[in-house]
């Protein structure tokens, strides 16, 4: 089975810092991928990587930066927190190929104060 | 239009009842898809992937329609343990998948 792992279950910060959530995939999987999820909006995804050192932009990277250094972790980054990244994020893993589906991680659920 | 649209519910049930979501996708290019299982406060997990011909795990049951641009899930004899949000996703590509909001079902006892 595919295991995808998120850093923290919970993290609670404060505005201004600059936070790091972590996620680990034991798959190989050449896509990762990291998602928030908000009450009525779904998941919208923040960025993806294809490969090591590549990353694009989804549909709403502002505020985040992400890293891949190495193929089983992906990184997501909040320059400097802000309340309204108060969510759920999800990290997920998929194959090389489209019909593969993603895995995802247990998600961290992230509050801002 | 969304690209990916489903029912958000909820669908009140009762145990042993049988019960079908749909999900509408837009674009006629797209190539694979998926039903993930939430339950609340949890991340989503892989339900079953829709094959062209339809595909059966147990009590559930995926098809796929390309001509009208939509898959459905069924699920026969509901147990109380089905209550969760069922998310579609469509593949338009290898790192483009998309996401419907989902379908509260909540069986009943």
């Amino acid at each position: 089975d595919v295991k995808v792992t998120q850093s923290s279950r919970y993290l609670v910060k404060r505005t201004g810092e600059k936070v790091f959530l972590e996620c680990v995939q034991d798959m190989d999987h050449e896509n990762m991928f990291w998602y928030r999820q908000d009450p009525g909006l779904g998941l919208r995804l923040i960025y993806f990587s294809y490969d090591v050192k590549m990353k694009e932009k989804g549909d709403i990277p502002e505020g985040y930066s992400v890293s891949r250094e190495k193929k089983e972790r992906f990184s997501l980054i909040l320059e400097s927190a802000s309340t309204n990244q108060t969510s759920m994020y999800l990290c997920a893993s998929s194959g090389p190929v489209s019909n593969q589906p993603q895995h995802f991680g247990d998600g961290t659920r992230l509050s801002i104060l | 239009r969304k690209e990916v649209e489903q029912d958000p519910g909820p669908f009140n049930v009762p145990e042993g009842a049988t019960v079908a979501f749909n999900c509408t996708y837009s674009n006629s290019a797209s190539q694979s898809f998926f039903w993930y299982r939430q339950d609340c406060r949890k991340e989503p997990k892989l339900l079953m992937s829709v094959y062209s011909s339809g595909n059966e795990d147990g009590r559930f049951t995926a098809q796929l329609n390309r001509a009208s641009q939509y898959i459905s899930l069924l699920i026969r004899d509901s147990k109380l343990s089905d209550s969760a949000t069922y998310l579609c996703v469509v593949n338009g590509g290898t790192y483009k998948y998309i996401f419907g909001t989902g379908t509260r079902l909540k069986v009943l006892a």
